[in-house]
């Protein structure tokens, strides 16, 4: 049963033209995670957030926002895309911050910026 | 600054082989560190998690272990599978929870 899901899994937009990534879970897990991850390199941690409190990573561009309407569900917009956004999105989410606990990864969107 | 390194970037055996992915950290404060398996096109599947009392950690044909003192852990794969031909993950977690994700291994199994 997947636990994490992510839709689309493939998405294509043009330059400059908004877009937003889905993620939910099935986990009722407090803190979900976004990550971009550029091909072969390690994922880029972007935001979470711990129940309704939104955590900006300090490099993260202001192009990229995010929402959380209930515990369920996050949203990643991307205002303008750049063909430097094109990346693979991570959703991820984990019982608690820190400690033992494991963070569960969606099986991610694939954005292309035309 | 914050590190995690692994070694070989890639790595090439025969099925069945086994083989030993290796992980070194700078993280610090340490909390847990762990291995993530990730297809290509697909996002990190946890395969094990330790803390720093933790020696081993075992999943299946998995075995991961942690040197706290030296800051090395290892994944050691047996008897490998042409569905283990993927990138593994060394991510190692601080105590603010924030995660340092290492380059990756890639791994491919050929017949």
């Amino acid at each position: 049963d997947a636990m994490v899901i992510q839709n689309p899994r493939y998405q294509v937009t043009q330059f400059g033209k908004p877009v937003t990534l889905s993620c939910s879970q099935t986990l009722n897990h407090n803190v979900m995670y976004w990550y971009q991850q550029k091909s072969s390199q390690a994922p880029k941690l972007l935001f979470h957030y711990y129940d309704k409190d939104f955590n900006n990573e300090a490099d993260t561009p202001d192009n990229f926002q995010s929402r959380r309407p209930n515990t369920s569900f996050c949203f990643l917009d991307i205002r303008s895309p750049g063909l430097g956004d094109a990346a693979m999105y991570l959703c991820a989410t984990s019982r608690v911050r820190g400690g033992r606990d494991t963070q569960y990864f969606g099986p991610g969107t694939r954005l292309t910026v035309l | 600054k914050n590190q995690v390194e692994q070694s070989p970037q890639s790595l090439i055996i025969l099925e069945g082989k086994n083989c030993t992915l290796q992980c070194n950290y700078t993280v610090s404060p340490f909390s847990n560190l762990r291995w993530y398996k990730q297809d290509t096109g697909r996002g990190p599947v946890s395969l094990t998690i330790m803390t720093f009392s933790e020696n081993t950690k075992s999943n299946g044909r998995y075995t991961a272990t942690l040197d706290a003192d030296t800051k090395q852990s290892s994944l050691h794969i047996t008897a490998s599978q042409l569905s283990d031909s993927a990138s593994y993950i060394c991510v190692v977690g601080g105590n603010t929870g924030k995660l340092i994700f290492g380059q990756g291994t890639t791994l491919q199994v050929k017949p």
